[in-house]
């Protein structure tokens, strides 16, 4: 149990454009889910906590008008990259936490999604 | 500040060798620590918690308050134990996670 899933799982965008990236929890309710960036050979880095039914609780120094989240349901948040750039290329994590498969303070992570802007 | 200190960005240890991988936390309240680890191409997952006192693929670790430390062992490394290592500290009840840089542990033959 206490699966997370993320689609798409890599994509490339050009300069300017938006991109989406989904996270779900498929078979528990997450009431939080957490949205990280990890560079490479470097370690997570949390971007942004997000509540069901709430606006999300984004860490210094990240800019929510260009990371837009979304909590709409226990099982799903997304991450929009707005006017992506290329230093915004990255793989994003996201993990969820909460429903009964566990310790409501373990996180339960999604395989990441991998954002190359060209 | 809340900070989780892991000192290590390269472990190499021979397979049968004891491992430690170390991390050290500063938090005033009361922490919640873990240890997640990430094999190659898979996921991060969590490997052990200190509230649960257990054993998991061998690793323990136990929390040190009067050190601030919570440091993985395993008597005898194997080579499937080659991962990336993440100490984490849970604060605000849960709702925020703070991880270390990770350590990489390698297990030679």
């Amino acid at each position: 149990g206490a699966v997370v899933s993320q689609h798409p799982s890599w994509v490339i965008c050009k300069s300017g454009t938006s991109v989406k990236i989904e996270c779900r929890s498929l078979d528990f309710q997450a009431t939080t889910m957490f949205w990280y960036r990890q560079f490479p050979k470097q370690s997570l880095m949390l971007m942004a906590t997000s509540n069901e039914g709430s606006k999300a609780t984004y860490e210094q120094g990240v800019e929510k008008d260009k990371f837009l989240i979304n909590h709409a349901s226990l099982t799903l948040s997304t991450l929009t990259v707005t006017s992506a750039h290329p230093e915004d290329s990255s793989f994003y994590i996201c993990s969820a936490s909460g429903g009964t498969s566990g310790s409501s303070y373990e996180q339960y992570f999604g395989p990441g999604t991998r954002l190359t802007v060209t | 500040a809340q900070r989780v200190t892991q000192p290590e960005k390269l472990l190499s240890v021979f397979k049968g060798a004891p491992v430690e991988l170390k991390c050290n936390y500063s938090y005033s309240g009361s922490p919640e620590l873990f240890w997640y680890v990430q094999y190659s191409r898979q996921r991060l997952q969590l490997l052990l918690r200190h509230i649960s006192r257990e054993s998991i693929k061998g690793f323990t670790a136990d929390l040190n308050k009067g050190e601030t430390s919570f440091h993985l062992k395993k008597p005898f490394a194997q080579e499937e134990d080659s991962a990336m290592y993440y100490c984490a500290l849970s604060v605000t009840g849960g709702f925020k996670t703070i991880f270390g840089a990770g350590t990489r542990l390698f297990v030679k033959a």
